[in-house]
């Protein structure tokens, strides 16, 4: 399975969209880009997926560049409810799947 | 509606013993995963199982074990539970490409 890098920590203000990128270089072509979110200690929550096209849903946006080797998750309007620590990961369209997690990032909403 | 249950929530333990801890599932999923999650750490897989029979080491397997008797559990073993394990303990569930569930974790004192 392909590693990501994402960055430890950022901040966003109340309201504003929050960007988190996500770097996946060695991606292989029946990868998927999946993103999830731990709030506190909680287990974590699933928020979207994606193999090449961008993807939208009720809770955020996926944005993978042409060459897949990179991503962006985009939570529009961001609350303080969205204070979490999201996980990028890779994972093969199959059942057989080892699912391996990274550090995440440390996302701090601002009032 | 479906879900994954871990028990028990919390557990306190003595070095040396043997710990179980349960995992079940009713999304009648054959991919389950254990993962431990240290302080401020992202989560570290310890096992996981693709089927009844069927169980893989994952990146910190020492000292525990898994066995995959139904499709519904996923119980893992401490043998000889050590202070190092002390950790928050999250298993999840997945069938093909679908988004990982995740129970709500089991904490461990290992005194």
């Amino acid at each position: 399975d392909a590693k990501t890098t994402q960055p430890p920590s950022m901040d966003c203000a109340e309201g504003r969209a929050a960007n988190l990128p996500c770097n996946h270089s060695t991606i292989s072509g029946n990868e998927y880009v999946y993103w999830y979110r731990q709030i506190h200690s909680q287990g974590p929550q699933y928020i979207i997926h994606g193999l090449k096209n961008n993807e939208t849903n009720e809770m955020a946006s996926l944005i993978i560049t042409e060459d897949r080797k990179s991503s962006t998750l985009i939570l529009p309007h961001a609350t303080l409810r969205d204070t979490a620590v999201y996980y990028c990961i890779v994972r093969e369209y199959s059942s057989a799947s080892k699912i391996i997690f990274g550090s995440g990032t440390r996302l701090s909403i601002r009032p | 509606d479906a879900e994954i249950t871990q028990s028990p929530r919390h557990k306190i333990t003595e070095t040396g013993r043997q710990v179980t801890l349960a995992c079940h599932q009713t999304w009648n999923h054959n991919n389950m995963f254990w993962y431990r999650q240290d302080l401020g750490h992202g989560l570290r897989l310890i096992h996981y199982s693709y089927g009844v029979q069927d169980t893989n080491k994952g990146e910190v397997s020492d000292g525990y074990s898994v066995s995959r008797s139904n499709t519904e559990d996923l119980p893992l073993t401490l043998e000889s539970a050590a202070s190092s394990q002390t950790s928050v303990y999250f298993c999840a569930s997945s069938d093909g490409n679908s988004p990982l569930h995740f129970g709500n974790g089991t904490r461990l004192t290992v005194t």
